[in-house]
């Protein structure tokens, strides 16, 4: 079974912090992505990866950065947290055949930004 | 912009009953479409993928079609469970370069009541 882990399930941090939000997969999956989940607004994309130190913006990138130094790991960087960064991060990983790709998600890390 | 809307927000009915979630999508253009489902505070979990050449696609309980020229896909759930509440997502993957960037609707949470 593929398996996608996140850091942590809950964190907690204050306003201007660094936060680093890990992701791992072992399924070797080229592609790697990050989406915030929001209550009324849904999933949206903030960055993804589609291979090793590769990197495209998504849909609400601000505010946000990523790193992927190993083909499993895609790191989520937030460089000074905010309140309106309190959410639900997912990350996810596929490997892209012919349309026939299914995204694999991990647990979720519930961040609060105090 | 590709968006996807879901119909209906929210629905509750008794166990046993047959159901069916409506997905829209503006944007034709799509490799493929993922129906999700997601148990509060998890992640997603992948239930049925269709290809855009496809029409539909079964799981058991679950059938999932996909009429892409008008932009419409529904998920057919037989025989509903408690166990079957949880939220259902659907999210298209774009085509062209896109690496298989979804865009998700926002959701219809079941509620399957013994």
């Amino acid at each position: 079974d593929v398996k996608v882990t996140q850091s942590s399930r809950y964190l907690v941090k204050r306003t201007g912090e660094k936060v680093f939000l890990e992701c791992v997969q072992d399924m070797d999956h080229e592609n790697m992505f990050w989406y915030r989940q929001d209550p009324g607004l849904g999933l949206r994309l903030i960055y993804f990866s589609y291979d090793v130190k590769m990197k495209e913006k998504g849909d609400i990138p601000e505010g946000y950065s990523v790193s992927r130094e190993k083909k499993e790991r895609f790191s989520l960087i937030l460089e000074s947290a905010s309140t309106n960064q309190t959410s639900m991060y997912l990350c996810a990983s596929s490997f892209w055949d012919a349309g026939t790709d299914t995204q694999y998600f991990g647990p979720g890390t519930r961040l609060t930004v105090l | 912009k590709q968006e996807v809307t879901q119909i209906p927000a929210a629905l509750s009915v008794p166990e046993g009953e047959n159901l069916v979630l409506n997905c829209s999508f503006t944007d034709s253009a799509i490799y493929n479409l993922q129906w999700f489902r997601q148990d509060p505070g998890k992640g997603l979990t992948s239930l049925l993928l269709i290809q855009s050449s496809q029409r539909e696609q079964t799981s058991g309980r679950l059938n999932a079609s996909l009429d892409k020229s008008s932009g419409r896909s529904t998920l057919y759930i037989a025989a509903s469970q408690p166990g079957d509440s949880a939220t259902y997502l659907c999210a298209v993957t774009a085509g062209g370069t896109s690496y298989g960037k979804l865009t998700f609707g926002q959701g219809t949470i079941l509620t399957v009541h013994p």
